[in-house]
Parts: C-alpha cells; sequence; structure tokens
C-alpha cells in the first residue's frame, strides 16, 4: 500500500541553524501539507501546497518557514533560523484531491529537537 | 472557523469492554469529520471519515463513528477493545471550504488485559 515518507525521523539541531525536513508524498497525489505537534499539544495545521504554489497557510507559518517541491517526487519544509519552540513533530500529508471529504494520509513524521 | 473537543486525554478500558471516546465539533458550515489514529512511532492512520452519506460511519478495526448534528458530536466506539488498540487517536475537523484538518486534543487509550 503506497505511503507517505519522511527523512530524518529525528533531527536535534542548535538554535539558529537551518534544518530542511523532507518528504515523500504517495505517488498520483496533487495536495501538500505540513502539520506539527508541540508536545503535549494539538496537531496544527501549517500549510498547504498545490501546483508548485502554496494554497493555504496558518498564522505559525511566518517568514522562516518555507516549502518546496525541489522535483517530482519531494516536499520539502525549511526553518531558515530555528528558535526553541520550534521543537515539535513534523508531519507530512498528501491527498489526490482537494474536496473537503478527501482524506489525508500521513507520513510518521520528523521529531525536531532544537537545542 | 472550525474547532474540534475530546473530553479526556486518556482513557482506560479492560479487554473486552466497550470503548467510547468522545469528540465534539463546532463549525460555522457543514463539516466532514475525521477519526486518525496513531499508534506509537507510526503516523497518523486515518479510522473513517463522516462526508454526509450516512450518519453511522463504519471503519477499520472494528471503531464506528455516529454523526449528531443535533449534539455536534461524532463519538467513537468499538464494542470489544482489544489489547492492540492501544494508541491515540483523534478527531479532526474540515469545512466545505477549507482544505485543512483542524484537530482535537487527542485521547490515549490504554488497554487493561
Amino acid at each position: 500500500e503506497p505511503e507517505v515518507t519522511q527523512t530524518p525521523s529525528h533531527q536535534v539541531t542548535q538554535m539558529g541553524q537551518e534544518v530542511i525536513l523532507r518528504c515523500v508524498p504517495i505517488s498520483n497525489h496533487l495536495y501538500f501539507y505540513w502539520y506539527r505537534q508541540i508536545l503535549g499539544q494539538k496537531v496544527e495545521f501549517l500549510v498547504s501546497f498545490y501546483n508548485n504554489e502554496i494554497s493555504e497557510k496558518s498564522e505559525i507559518f511566518d517568514d522562516q518557514f518555507s516549502v518546496e517541491r525541489p522535483d517530482g517526487s519531494n516536499f520539502t519544509l525549511k526553518i531558515r533560523s530555528t528558535k526553541l519552540e520550534d521543537s515539535a513533530m513534523y508531519f507530512c500529508a498528501s491527498s489526490e484531491a482537494r474536496t473537503a471529504q478527501e482524506t489525508q494520509y500521513f507520513g510518521p513524521g520528523t521529531r525536531l529537537l532544537v537545542l | 472557523a472550525q474547532s474540534v473537543t475530546q473530553l479526556g486525554s486518556h482513557v482506560s478500558v479492560s479487554e473486552g469492554a466497550l470503548v467510547l471516546l468522545r469528540c465534539n465539533y463546532s463549525s460555522s458550515v457543514p463539516p466532514y469529520l475525521f477519526w486518525y489514529v496513531q499508534y506509537p512511532n507510526q503516523g497518523l492512520q486515518l479510522l473513517l471519515k463522516y462526508t454526509s452519506a450516512a450518519t453511522l460511519v463504519k471503519g477499520i478495526n472494528g471503531f464506528e463513528a455516529e454523526f449528531k448534528k443535533s449534539e455536534t458530536s461524532f463519538h467513537l466506539t468499538k464494542p470489544s477493545a482489544h489489547m492492540s488498540d492501544a494508541a491515540e487517536y483523534f478527531c479532526a475537523v474540515k469545512g466545505a471550504a477549507g482544505n485543512k484538518l483542524t484537530f482535537g486534543g487527542g485521547t490515549r487509550v490504554l488497554v487493561k488485559p
């Protein structure tokens, strides 16, 4: 069964460093998402992406964040200058279509720890 | 705007007992509702979803949920808990226009032998 994959599974970085989280969505999916979950808090939407453009973003997704689909398979989330509060589990998701009833399929997550 | 409230961050059930996880939503538009499960060290896996076709929705692993508009609820049930049901369960909502999922806080289920 096709699945969303994410690398790395864990990342430790120093405050102020740039990190890139990588995701490989399901191959025939066209819509991509990033969510995050700070320890003990809710899973929060960050951004959605379609046709090489951001289609929606939350207030969390400020100028420190960017997303990119550098090739036909990868979808990345970059944090330019990490802060302690960026420590969280980051989930990538993809869906085939954009209709509200469409299922979003999630990857296993990348646990980011900023020291 | 949508929001989701899951009552009880932790639930403990005995093996073979009923599992009941509560989810209430708030939405200004007809909602689409989802239950996801997260097993340890894994991603979120869809259990079931409500898309207005039927109010009683059956999902994987013997779970089902009933959409009750009058109560703004979408509670998840399973008649008989199995040890493998130990996981964290998330209720989520989407509005008709948007595409982002809004999640509840999650309920961690512990199954006692």
